[in-house]
């Protein structure tokens, strides 16, 4: 089944470490996101990208980095600039960010991450 | 984005029908009005959009006002499958990104 895989479902890092969160998806979409939620709230966007090799802040990129290298693969790491990055982090991919319709976005299970 | 404004919380009977209301008072002509929902632990999905005509799918029913400021989300028959979050979101397809902006949502609670 086509679809966006998101591993692990659960993180748990000690203050100071940096760690990857995974993306994947074989949906040959070319857009990917990254949202943050926290308790209660609604999704921030972290980062997009709209195509191989590109990518763009979005409200609260401070403390992360991603690439995309590939098609189907959007990791995210959290780095130890991030004040609080206990969260929700959810993953998502469109067909394409621009330039047409632009379709929905389909969202991955999400990876609940908690620094110790 | 222009901004929308939903109930916090809002609760229904199984097998009810159920109207969710999104006011979005500043709504240009280019943005489209989405609906999202988030069932518990789960990631978002998509529900239904639409730009000036009511819209129907297998999952809902959008009613949009004739003035674009408003809109409603119809569940038909509510079941306990459908208790979430729901978002209304605006979003301006000239937004290179299709970037979506999420609000706090109404918390949907379906009681037996």
């Amino acid at each position: 089944d086509g679809g966006i895989t998101q591993s692990p479902k659960y993180l748990f890092r000690k203050e100071g470490q940096n760690v990857t969160l995974s993306c994947e998806q074989n949906l040959n979409h070319d857009a990917m996101y990254w949202y943050r939620q926290d308790p209660g709230q609604g999704l921030r966007l972290i980062y997009y990208s709209q195509i191989v090799n590109d990518f763009q802040k979005g409200d609260i990129a401070e403390g992360y980095s991603v690439s995309r290298e590939k098609k189907e693969s959007f990791p995210l790491t959290v780095t130890s600039a991030q004040k609080n990055p206990t969260a929700f982090y959810l993953c998502a991919s469109s067909i394409r960010a621009s330039g047409g319709p632009l379709g929905e976005q389909f969202f991955g299970p999400g990876t609940r991450l908690t620094v110790l | 984005d222009a901004k929308t404004t939903q109930p916090n919380s809002m609760e229904s009977n199984e097998e009810e029908p159920v109207h969710l209301p999104c006011n979005h008072s500043t709504i240009s002509g280019t943005d489209y009005i989405h609906w999202y929902r988030q069932l518990p632990s789960q990631g978002p999905e998509y529900v239904i959009h639409g730009l000036t005509s009511n819209v129907n799918n297998r999952m809902a029913s959008l009613a949009i006002a004739e003035d674009r400021k408003s809109s409603t989300l119809i569940l038909h028959r509510a079941t306990l499958r459908d208790a979430a979050v729901y978002y209304c979101i605006l979003r301006d397809d000239n937004n290179a990104g299709n970037m979506l902006t999420f609000g706090g949502g109404t918390r949907l609670m379906v009681k037996p």
